[in-house]
């Protein structure tokens, strides 16, 4: 099967801290790369995509190493609302399944006042 | 736009009942998908369509059953429900690859 690691946390963090989140990828035909966020009890939603270039929204930048097969993402000034859980997702690029998601476990945050 | 609708959110079920989990998508989407997510395991892919009419084993599909019969809907079959599928199930819609949008879960206790 293929893999994707991450560091399951949690991670406690006092608000207006960063905090950075790693995450391995075992396929290296894998194309496509993604930080999804589930909040406890919710189903999981988008949070950004990764490109090799690197790529910033607001308070998160992703970062992709297409060599190590690391992927990253870095949240500045955190809020109690980034309390979440911090899904790497990559995708499987071989016959049918091509597109297809392999999530890793989450990384858990807990944002505190 | 409701998006991803599932049905029903929470069921218990008896060891060897069956039962059909229903997933609804109003965004046109070719793909979609049944997960499951258990403690521990982060999310598994259990069957998936990339259209009408069409099915796919995923990662676990033993014990389970799904039917595309309609672009909107992925109905998923427990024949013969077992202790080790409670879990919380989740569906999933595309166009594109990548962003996958997901229904809020049914979450499924077998005793």
């Amino acid at each position: 099967r293929k893999e994707v690691e991450q560091d399951p946390g949690p991670f406690n963090v006092p608000e207006g801290a960063t905090v950075a989140f790693n995450c391995t990828y075992s396929n290296s035909a894998s194309q496509s790369f993604f930080w999804y966020r589930q909040d406890c009890r919710k189903e999981p939603k988008l949070l950004m995509s990764v490109y090799s270039s690197g790529n910033e929204d607001g308070r998160f930048t992703a970062q992709l190493n297409r060599a190590s097969q690391y992927i990253s993402l870095l949240i500045r000034d955190s809020k109690l609302s980034d309390s979440a859980t911090y899904l790497c997702v990559v995708t499987e690029n071989y016959g049918g399944s091509q597109g297809n998601l392999i999530f890793g476990k989450g990384t858990k945050l807990s944002v505190k006042p | 736009n409701a998006g991803v609708t599932q049905t029903p959110k929470f069921r218990v079920l008896k060891t060897g009942q069956s039962m059909t989990l229903l997933c609804a998508q109003d965004m046109n989407h070719e793909y979609m998908y049944w997960y499951r997510q258990d403690p521990g395991m982060g999310l598994r892919l259990i069957h998936y369509s990339v259209g009408e009419g069409t099915t796919a084993k995923g990662e676990v599909p033993d014990g389970y059953n799904v039917s595309r019969l309609k672009k909107q809907n992925f109905l998923l079959g427990l024949e013969s429900a077992a202790p080790s599928q409670t879990s919380v199930y989740f569906c999933a819609s595309r166009d594109r690859p990548g962003e996958q949008y997901f229904g809020p879960g049914t979450r499924l206790t077998v005793t």
